[in-house]
């Protein structure tokens, strides 16, 4: 099966910008998590998506969001990017959650 | 809220030696335990998981880890590092809900051959 993909891999926004992430999960998975990376904070939960619902949300501003679709790929939007939302963006996927399988991730720049 | 603690920041071993990495969770009920790994440039990747049953876990490349329910720890082992075996590592617990992980801040293993 092929693994959990992320697009784009990288990304250099300006602050004030918006970004939307996207990731596809592997085949017959159906829950997406996303996740922040930072040397800082480490590895940080956003949310979590299951059959197009949000089931869990960290503790994130409001301008981070995501969403996803009928086919199980899930976005994740930034909006008005700040130098702190800087990081790499980590989706996994999971057939129930518990086992959870990472993409490369998506390497954000906010300068 | 559930948290997960190790104690190592970064850890320097020779080839051959043993290993031990420490991991101490705050929930007390039921829990899922993890152990990823992320090599250098690679995703992250699942050595090991503890559910239920048999305390001591095996995972991949010869690692194991043993779930202490009395001391909400989960270390992670093995018994002789490479130097390939350079990485951060990551102990995770899934969340009540079951919904997400939480991790660790992760410990640096540098291993000089």
């Amino acid at each position: 099966k092929a693994g959990v993909t992320q697009t784009p891999r990288y990304l250099i926004k300006t602050r004030g910008q918006q970004v939307t992430l996207s990731c596809s999960p592997i085949s017959g998975h159906r829950s997406v998590s996303w996740y922040q990376q930072t040397p800082g904070q480490g590895l940080q939960f956003l949310f979590e998506y299951f059959s197009e619902t949000q089931r869990n949300k960290g503790n994130f501003p409001g301008r981070f969001s995501g969403r996803q679709f009928s086919n199980s790929r899930s976005e994740m939007n930034v909006s008005t990017l700040e130098l702190g939302d800087s990081a790499l963006y980590l989706c996994a996927s999971s057939s129930d959650s518990y086992e959870q399988y990472f993409g490369p991730g998506t390497r954000l720049t906010v300068t | 809220a559930q948290s997960v603690s190790q104690h190592n920041h970064h850890v320097i071993l020779s080839e051959a030696a043993s290993l031990e990495l420490g991991c101490n969770y705050s929930y007390g009920g039921t829990v899922n335990l993890f152990w990823y790994v992320q090599y250098p440039g690679q995703h992250l990747q699942l050595l090991l998981k503890y559910f239920s049953g048999d305390p001591l876990v095996k995972g991949i490349k010869g690692f194991e880890a043993e779930f202490i329910k009395s001391k909400f720890s989960f270390n992670l082992r093995k018994p002789s590092v490479q130097w390939s075996d350079t990485a951060e590592y990551f102990c995770a617990v899934i969340n009540q809900a079951g919904t997400a992980l939480i991790f660790g801040k992760g410990t640096t293993l540098s291993v000089s051959s």
